[in-house]
């Protein structure tokens, strides 16, 4: 099993371009998870997922959009990004909710600079 | 705001000395999780420690969790070059999420 797979791995951006991080799990799990990390600020939550066609807002979601269309694949889109976007971002996804004892699988991360 | 903070932010110990770094949180939790992160990799689950339990092992880890002071200590023993890494916290409430620390870098010299 590949896990959880990020697409790309690296990516450098112009101001106000705009691009989408892929994000696929092969687990048949229903939460999925878009984190970003920035030095000192430990991951922040930008989108999740509880299932198939749901989206929800996490701690920074200004910026960002999301879609799950397929339960494997969850999306995360930047419309118009900004040099504050600059960061690593984590996908991960967990086969039910983090409260009921489930432990999150990660992505190897996509190094985004927008400049 | 962060829900969890870890101390210290960075340890630098030698190989076969115990690493021990802490966490606090602010919210009542279900549970709370420890990962780890090698350098420019994801995060890989090392254990989880439910609400109603005190301590909990794993091989060279260990885990106490002190819900009254809202706090969680990760216990490395006989520390490995190959245990360098950052290290977090995090908490699962009762939601959908799971919320980060900020880390701790902990490296360990042969």
């Amino acid at each position: 099993n590949a896990g959880v797979t990020q697409t790309p791995k690296f990516r450098v951006l112009k101001t106000g371009q705009s691009m989408t991080l892929l994000c696929a799990q092969d687990m048949n799990h229903e939460y999925m998870y878009w984190y970003r990390q920035d030095p000192g600020m430990g991951l922040r939550l930008i989108h999740y997922s509880v299932g198939e066609g749901t989206t929800a807002k996490g701690e920074v979601p200004d910026g960002y959009n999301v879609s799950r269309l397929k339960k494997q694949n969850f999306l995360l889109g930047l419309e118009s990004a900004a040099p504050s976007q600059t960061s690593v971002y984590f996908c991960a996804s967990s086969y039910s909710r983090p409260a009921w004892d489930e432990k999150l699988f990660f992505g190897s991360g996509t190094q985004l600079s927008v400049l | 705001s962060q829900q969890g903070e870890e101390d210290p932010q960075a340890l630098s110990i030698q190989e076969g000395e115990n690493a021990t770094m802490n966490c606090s949180y602010k919210t009542s939790i279900n549970n709370l999780q420890w990962y780890r992160q090698n350098s420019g990799r994801g995060l890989v689950h090392l254990i989880l420690i439910r609400s109603n339990e005190r301590e909990k092992h794993s091989g060279r880890l260990r885990v106490t969790l002190d819900t009254s002071k809202k706090s969680s200590s990760l216990l490395i023993t006989a520390s490995r070059a190959a245990d360098t890494a950052s290290y977090f916290c995090a908490t699962a409430v009762n939601t959908d999420k799971l919320i980060f620390g900020t880390g701790t870098r902990l490296q360990v010299f042969p």
